[in-house]
């Protein structure tokens, strides 16, 4: 079955850039989101890309979306402290209906 | 700012008990969707929903069971809650008719079963 991949650590120091890295594998997506969820929270749905776009930028966040090799980025610049949380990427497609699959979250960090 | 409603956010319960989580959103979306997670884990779907009367079991086995009689409303019950229900759930909704899946989160509710 489809599945989404991202490493579960990454740890920067404040002012930094970061970049969260994931993979998936339904050549039918549709849309690829990152959400944010801070400790004892919910999710929050920080961006999305349409699949036939490379790269979106909103602010201090940078989506990359390389479709060939199914490879999603998140790159955060001038990382803050308050960005420590854990960033789940996602993926969707109307292939059966939608359905959106996330991946097991990746824990950043920030060190001041 | 979603508008998507979890109560209680904290419940702590004993072996046996019947509970009942609620989830409610005012946003008119047709999709909504149960996800247990482990404090800092991963996300398990267990039970999701396309529209009024209809329910379906997520990715994860689980020994809940949900309703929807109502567009906003959508449940999660426990019969007999047990420790290794202690989790934390999360419900969340989409529009899901078309162009992005976009899910709203809640805030969550905290169980602890001793």
């Amino acid at each position: 079955g489809e599945d989404v991949e991202q490493s579960l650590f990454l740890s920067v120091r404040e002012g930094d850039s970061s970049v969260i890295n994931c993979t998936y594998t339904d050549s039918s997506s549709t849309y690829l989101y990152w959400y944010k969820q801070e400790p004892g929270a919910g999710l929050q749905l920080l961006t999305y890309i349409f699949s036939n776009m490379d790269m979106k930028q909103d602010q201090r966040l940078t989506v990359l979306l390389n479709k060939k090799d199914k490879h999603l980025s998140l790159r955060i610049a001038d990382t803050q402290t308050g960005d420590s949380a854990i960033y789940f990427c996602a993926e969707s497609s109307n292939t059966g209906g939608f359905k959106t699959i996330f991946g097991a979250g990746t824990r950043l960090f920030v060190k001041a | 700012e979603a508008d998507i409603y979890q109560t209680p956010r904290y419940l702590v319960i004993g072996t046996g008990k019947k509970i009942t989580l609620e989830c409610s959103q005012t946003m008119g979306h047709d999709k909504m969707y149960w996800y247990q997670q482990d404090p800092g884990m991963e996300l398990h779907l267990i039970h999701y929903s396309y529209g009024v009367n209809s329910t379906e079991k997520g990715d994860l086995s689980s020994e809940s069971t949900v309703s929807r009689i109502r567009t906003e409303h959508f449940p999660l019950t426990l019969e007999s809650a047990r420790p290794s229900h202690t989790s934390q759930y999360l419900c969340a909704s989409s529009e899901g008719s078309s162009g992005t899946d976009t899910q709203y989160f809640g805030p969550g509710t905290r169980l602890t079963v001793l």
